[in-house]
């Protein structure tokens, strides 16, 4: 069966401070692997998506960027945190295509806390 | 520009009552809608799928309906159980997209 595992769980960063939050994900080939953002009070956002090694959408112009250095590794990253973005971080990953319809399993999430 | 409205942000219903979720959305022309439930601090789970081709789709004591001419979903709990309680999402592609757009969902509290 496919898992999906995020680390680290929550994290206190001081602003200024770089950021990297990575997602793996088990059990399935080729995965559409997705970075979700939710504030406070807010929807989930998305943030990034990609469809395959090295290749990577933005959706949102921030200063958050991210990377898929393998198959099923999703890794998102900051060099200079904002407190703007403090909130809840999920990586989630579908398969799309051949019956299968883009439904997401997500991880079990980054709480970011920016100071 | 593109818009997904979940009716309100919160909703209590007695224990043993049907809840009722409505979804709207405008500009999208959606292949799938999809509802999701999240729980406090986890990450949502995936709940139904319906496709732009049917009325109605029932698991359990679930119901999702998709009207795509009203550019609405309703999602129905039969029975509703305090278990029930969460936030439900529903969701949404652009069709050929592989992106999803989540709606800010809905907080439902079953009383008992």
């Amino acid at each position: 069966s496919q898992t999906i595992h995020q680390w680290p769980a929550t994290l206190v960063q001081p602003v200024g401070s770089p950021l990297s939050l990575e997602c793996t994900v088990e059990g399935t080939s080729n995965p559409n692997l997705y970075w979700y953002r939710q504030a406070a009070g807010r929807g989930l956002q998305l943030l990034f998506y990609s469809v395959g090694i090295g290749q990577i959408s933005s959706e949102v112009p921030q200063n958050l960027s991210a990377s898929r250095p393998q198959d099923r590794q999703f890794i998102l990253s900051s060099k200079k945190l904002l407190l703007s973005d403090s909130g809840f971080y999920l990586c989630a990953w579908s398969v799309w295509g051949g019956g299968d319809t883009g439904e997401l399993f997500f991880g079990e999430g980054s709480r970011l806390t920016v100071l | 520009s593109q818009k997904i409205e979940q009716n309100s942000e919160a909703l209590n219903i007695q224990e043993g009552k049907t809840a009722t979720l409505t979804c709207n959305y405008t500009n999208y022309s959606p292949a799938y809608l999809q509802w999701y439930r999240q729980d406090p601090g986890r990450g949502p789970v995936f709940l139904l799928l319906i496709r732009e081709n049917e009325k109605e789709k029932r698991k359990e004591r679930l119901k999702v309906t998709f009207d795509t001419t009203l550019k609405q979903s309703l999602f129905h709990i039969t029975a509703s159980q305090p278990a029930d309680s969460a936030t439900y999402l529903c969701a949404l592609d652009e069709a050929g997209s592989y992106q999803l757009t989540f709606g800010k969902g809905t907080k439902l509290s079953v009383i008992p």
